[in-house]
């Protein structure tokens, strides 16, 4: 019930293009669900966030769609660009910053020009 | 504000050797995380420390693992003895209120 499930494991795009990557969960005690963007050699960093009271948040090019009943969310990358290659992962936790990060997988997204 | 600082940023070391790795995180921050990541496990919870005192350390691997925050702007987590299944990438994280902000991360390589 801790599971955050991430796909795909790996998505290429061409520049321009739409990038969408999916996660679900079963804790329905979460109640933070952020994005991290991680590039060789970094540690993850936040790029956006979302809690259940919204169906969809947007930060310039981002965009987080939630989607409770289902208890699924997915993040859409706008107009991707090569410097958005990196792994991306979503999280889940029951108390935002202040609780243990359930993290996905890791998609690894690639845009080529 | 530096960020989380972490160090060493590589460590490399042999079965059997006792690893120290250090994390000093965001000022102000009351909440500190240890993080590890493998290809195999992903990011992973060790530890979580609120106000310098331990609150969940049920990922904590084993007993050859242990962690303080003796005060709010330093944090240790120890591994002794080490093991090359510790082979990893080790991430502190500090929060306030809202996000966590990881450090750079050390990577440990135990041979």
């Amino acid at each position: 019930q801790q599971q955050v499930k991430q796909s795909p494991q790996s998505l290429i795009v061409q520049k321009g293009g739409i990038s969408i990557i999916n996660c679900a969960y079963e804790n329905t005690a979460f109640d933070y669900f952020p994005w991290y963007q991680q590039f060789p050699g970094k540690g993850p960093a936040l790029l956006i966030a979302i809690r259940p009271d919204v169906s969809e948040k947007k930060e310039g090019r981002f965009t987080i769609s939630f989607n409770k009943s289902a208890k699924q969310f997915s993040l859409h990358i706008m107009d991707s660009q090569p410097g958005d290659s990196a792994t991306y992962f979503c999280a889940a936790s029951s108390a935002s910053g202040t609780d243990k990060l359930i993290f996905g997988t890791g998609t690894r997204l690639q845009v080529f020009p | 504000d530096a960020g989380v600082i972490q160090s060493p940023r590589h460590e490399v070391t042999e079965m059997g050797q006792e690893v120290t790795l250090r994390c000093k995180p965001i000022s102000g921050h009351d909440y500190l995380f240890w993080y590890r990541q493998t290809m195999m496990r992903g990011l992973e919870l060790l530890i979580y420390f609120n106000n310098n005192v331990p609150i969940d350390d049920s990922g904590m691997p084993e007993d050859r693992f242990s962690a303080k925050m003796p005060n709010a702007s330093f944090s240790t987590l120890k591994i002794q003895p080490s093991e090359p299944r510790d082979s990893a990438v080790y991430f502190c994280a500090s929060s306030l209120v809202d996000a966590q902000f990881f450090g750079p991360g050390t990577r440990l390589t135990v041979l």
